[in-house]
């Protein structure tokens, strides 16, 4: 079945660090991709988007590229701030489901002043 | 515009007994699903309502049904719970079910201990 793989975290970097977190999914079709975060004590939030390959998603600094080729769309931000520590979970729609979610385990980000 | 509203915020029932988890979808949207967040992990698809109909679902056993309501609102019910039932419970909200409108707005979550 459908599945999203993404690195294990947690992760820790210093303030202005290079940001990259890996996700490569399973789908069949061509399924929708997204980055979902979950900031300390708050619901998920939407964070960036792509529908089909070669799609570009980006919202606050943060990036992230559909790679059909090799099933991947890794989240990337150039300088990273004490405010973006939290949990970011990479998720599919799959093609023939558009009713649900397929999240991954989640990376836990925490950034050092 | 009012987001997406989840009652109440904490929980804690005994193994074997049953609970009602609430939501209230976002203005303008009628689809409501459900996920289960175990600590630590993804939140985990339990199933969809559209227009008060269930509309997709995980795999979840029976015990876990649900509800919506004329005003778009939705309850989840889990009864017989067990240990394992303990986690985050999340509600999302979308404008439709169509493909073209996949984007979910989630609640804070009910965080529900089963002991």
């Amino acid at each position: 079945g459908d599945s999203v793989t993404q690195m294990e975290g947690p992760v820790t970097l210093s303030e202005e660090a290079f940001l990259t977190i890996n996700c490569t999914y399973t789908a069949t079709g061509y399924p929708s991709l997204f980055w979902y975060v979950q900031y300390p004590g708050e619901g998920l939030q939407l964070l960036l988007k792509a529908t089909k390959a070669d799609d570009k998603g980006s919202n606050k600094g943060f990036e992230a590229t559909y790679r059909k080729e090799t099933t991947s769309f890794h989240l990337e931000k150039g300088s990273v701030q004490v405010s973006d520590s939290a949990v970011y979970f990479c998720a599919l729609t799959p093609y023939s489901s558009a009713s649900k979610i397929i999240f991954g385990s989640g990376t836990r980000l925490s950034i050092r002043p | 515009e009012t987001g997406v509203t989840q009652s109440p915020t904490h929980l804690i029932k005994t193994r074997g007994q049953q609970v009602t988890l609430r939501c209230s979808s976002q203005s303008g949207h009628n689809t409501v699903s459900w996920y289960q967040q175990a600590l630590g992990q993804g939140p985990q698809f339990i199933f969809q309502y559209y227009r008060e109909e269930e509309n997709g679902r995980g795999n979840f056993p029976p015990r876990f049904s649900g509800l919506q309501f004329p005003n778009y609102s939705s309850e989840l019910n889990v009864n017989a719970l067990e240990l394992d039932d303990s986690a985050l419970y999340l509600c999302a909200s979308s404008q439709d079910r169509a493909r073209n409108s996949y984007e979910q707005y989630f609640g804070p979550g009910t965080r529900l201990t089963v002991t």
